[in-house]
């Protein structure tokens, strides 16, 4: 099956630090990534499409110059938290996207929770 | 634009029931649809995929259904087990894989 892995898996960190999260797929190659948040008790929420070599594409609302992604090669993307703050604690989630025969199918990441103190 | 509701928002019943989850969505031009299960703190866990040609997909215990020209998905978990107790979340991709709407999941709880 196609596996997707994020690192790391919880951090905490101070107000004002930035924090970079990493999602790689471990079996495939994905031209695509994409990056949700989820925040307690609610669902996940699209942030963000990644394209590998080129720039990503933020959903609105979402602060490009906040939430850095870059997606430098076919099986890893990263995405920075600039100046964090506790209303940035939440789950951030991955996907990758997998392309077989005709068909486009998203694998999902374990998942970084961010603790902002 | 892709709107995905599910209900109930949260779900208790006894051991040994089978039940039914719904998922309804507003763009019936959907390219797949998927549901998840989540555990509290944890990441998602893919259940079942039913592509648009597709009606259902069964796995165990589980069966997805999808009917397009209704806009609804149900999930149906036969003989349930206190080791099914999740929340559900359930997502439509429209037109590609690429834009995937999140519902806002239903907290299940068997009870022993």
């Amino acid at each position: 099956g196609a596996v997707v892995s994020q690192h790391p898996s919880r951090v905490i960190c101070k107000s004002g630090t930035s924090v970079k999260i990493e999602c790689r797929s471990l079996d495939f190659q994905a031209t695509t990534m994409f990056w949700y948040r989820q925040f307690p008790k609610q669902s996940l929420m699209l942030m963000a499409t990644s394209n590998e070599g080129s720039k990503a594409t933020y959903e609105q609302g979402v602060e490009k110059d906040k939430f850095l992604i870059n997606h430098a090669s076919l099986t890893l993307s990263t995405l920075t938290v600039t100046s964090a703050h506790p209303e940035d604690s939440s789950f951030y989630i991955c996907s990758a996207q997998r392309l077989a025969g005709e068909i486009e199918t998203q694998y999902f990441g374990p998942g970084t929770r961010l603790l902002v103190l | 634009k892709q709107e995905v509701t599910q209900i109930p928002a949260a779900l208790s019943v006894p051991e040994g029931e089978n039940l039914v989850l719904n998922c309804s969505f507003t763009d019936s031009a959907i390219y797949n649809l998927q549901w998840f299960r989540q555990d509290p703190g944890k990441g998602l866990t893919s259940l079942l995929l039913i592509q648009s040609s597709q009606r259902e997909q069964t796995s165990g215990r589980l069966n997805a259904s999808l009917d397009k020209s209704s806009g609804r998905s149900t999930l149906y978990i036969a003989a349930s087990q206190p080791g099914d107790s999740a929340t559900y979340l359930c997502a439509g991709a429209s037109s590609s894989a690429s834009k995937i709407i999140f519902g806002s999941g239903t907290r299940l709880s068997i009870r022993p």
